[in-house]
């Protein structure tokens, strides 16, 4: 069965210091992966992909992601945190060889704090 | 250009009535999906449009709910006889089923509370 896991509830990191939100996850065949970001009674917003290719993936805001299929993993990273960036940060997995139809399957949400 | 939009924003109902929530997609997405998120349970997915095809209805937690998209555009998701634990933010979101193209445009959500 397909399934996200999001380790941490929540990261707590200083403005200027590099964060990293956890994500590793199960499919039965090759993954497409994906950050989205929740901000307070906001919908989700697309922060970046990775379907094939290069392992390390950049999207918005600074943000990057490096798919590693050994450790299953697909950490999102950003090297200078912003207190903008606090937030809910939602990882995602879509198993193209798996039988759903298109379906996400969410992570449950790593709330990011960035204190100033 | 125009985004996902949902109405209401808000829904506050009485147990054991219906409730419709609406969502217009992305013009030209064919894809249509609604999921929900409850507190501190993430985003469950609820059902899945593609196009012409039959949709996926996998995600239904029980036959109280039911959805519906007509002409291929708007999505209407309904909950029968709402029970308390039907009350959750109702997420809808469309993508371009296309190669390489899958990230999924969300809408601000429908909060629904079930007195």
């Amino acid at each position: 069965a397909q399934s996200v896991a999001q380790p941490e509830d929540q990261v707590n990191v200083a403005e200027g210091n590099p964060l990293t939100v956890k994500c590793t996850y199960s499919v039965s065949g090759n993954p497409y992966l994906f950050w989205y970001v929740q901000y307070p009674n906001r919908g989700l917003q697309f922060l970046l992909k990775y379907i094939t290719g290069d392992n390390l993936v950049k999207g918005s805001y600074g943000f990057e992601a490096e798919f590693n299929k050994s450790q299953t993993s697909f950490h999102l990273k950003k090297p200078s945190a912003l207190v903008s960036d606090s937030a809910l940060y939602f990882c995602a997995v879509r198993d193209p060889d798996g039988g759903s139809q298109g379906n996400l399957i969410f992570g449950k949400g790593t709330k990011l704090s960035v204190k100033p | 250009g125009a985004g996902v939009s949902q109405s209401p924003s808000n829904k506050v109902t009485e147990k054991g009535k219906d409730v419709e929530l609406r969502c217009d997609p992305i013009s030209g997405h064919t894809a249509l999906y609604w999921y929900r998120q409850s507190l501190g349970q993430g985003l469950e997915f609820l059902i899945y449009f593609q196009g012409n095809s039959a949709p996926d209805k996998s995600g239904l937690p029980s036959d109280r709910f039911s959805a519906e998209r007509t002409g291929g555009s708007v999505s209407t998701l309904t909950i029968q006889r709402t029970q308390q634990e039907d009350s959750a933010v109702y997420l809808c979101a469309s993508s371009l089923v296309v190669q390489d193209l899958y990230e999924q445009y969300f809408g601000p959500g429908t909060r629904l509370t079930v007195t």
